[in-house]
């Protein structure tokens, strides 16, 4: 069975300030993939990153970055110099073997201005 | 967007009457899937297609729901005698195929609310 669990439910931040965001899997899948999805208040969810369980390098987007780590089964984001446009809820999720996406419960962030 | 419409965005439904929830994507995308999301919630796999054929069911809750894509393009999820705990935001997301390395693309979801 797979899951995911992104144990912050919320985070607030006032703007510039770095945030990361904390995901952790659980697959016995030997070949998956990890993906982050943003829902911004207008409901769509919104692909950001995709990653595949052999390539461990690190991968930077612009103010984005994501840390993935296979020894501690997590897959990190973090949003550098965050801005109110950031606000939304971000989903942590995986694709194994049978091609359904589990998603995580879903991270709240606030950036305040 | 992200290549998918659904409709209706928004539907209230009295229990047990039926309904049916639309979604369209753009054309070359040979996979599609459903997946339902409560209020502050992940969304969670319902079922997917390959073109036509239903591939994976088994996130349907119960026998009431039943989805269908019959010329591989278009598809309809159906909910019949609707219960309160159907009240959710029903995604609908198209792929290049099935395997796992490509990523999914969601559509603005159907709201449903069961009165």
């Amino acid at each position: 069975a797979q899951k995911v669990t992104q144990a912050q439910t919320e985070i607030s931040v006032v703007e510039k300030e770095d945030v990361t965001l904390d995901c952790v899997y659980e697959t016995r899948d030997t070949t998956y993939y990890l993906f982050w999805y943003k829902q911004p208040p207008s409901g769509e969810l919104v692909f950001l990153i995709r990653r595949n369980s052999f390539d461990e390098q690190n991968e930077i987007s612009g103010r984005y970055s994501w840390n993935f780590q296979k020894s501690t089964s997590s897959f990190n984001f973090t949003i550098t110099a965050s801005q109110v446009v950031d606000s939304a809820v971000y989903f942590c999720a995986l694709n194994g073997a049978n091609s359904k996406l589990t998603f995580g419960k879903g991270i709240t962030l606030s950036v305040r201005p | 967007g992200a290549g998918v419409s659904q409709s209706p965005r928004y539907k209230v439904a009295k229990r047990g009457q039926d309904v049916a929830l639309r979604c369209d994507p753009i054309s070359g995308h040979v996979s599609l899937f459903w997946y339902q999301q409560a209020l502050g919630q992940g969304p969670e796999f319902l079922t997917y297609f390959q073109n036509e054929a239903q591939l994976d069911k088994s996130g349907l809750p119960s026998d009431r729901f039943f989805a269908e894509r019959p010329e591989g393009s278009v598809s309809t999820l159906k909910i019949q005698r609707t219960q309160q705990e159907d009240s959710a935001v029903y995604l609908c997301a198209r792929s290049l195929g099935v395997a796992t390395i490509y990523e999914q693309y969601f559509g603005p979801g159907t709201r449903l609310t069961v009165t």
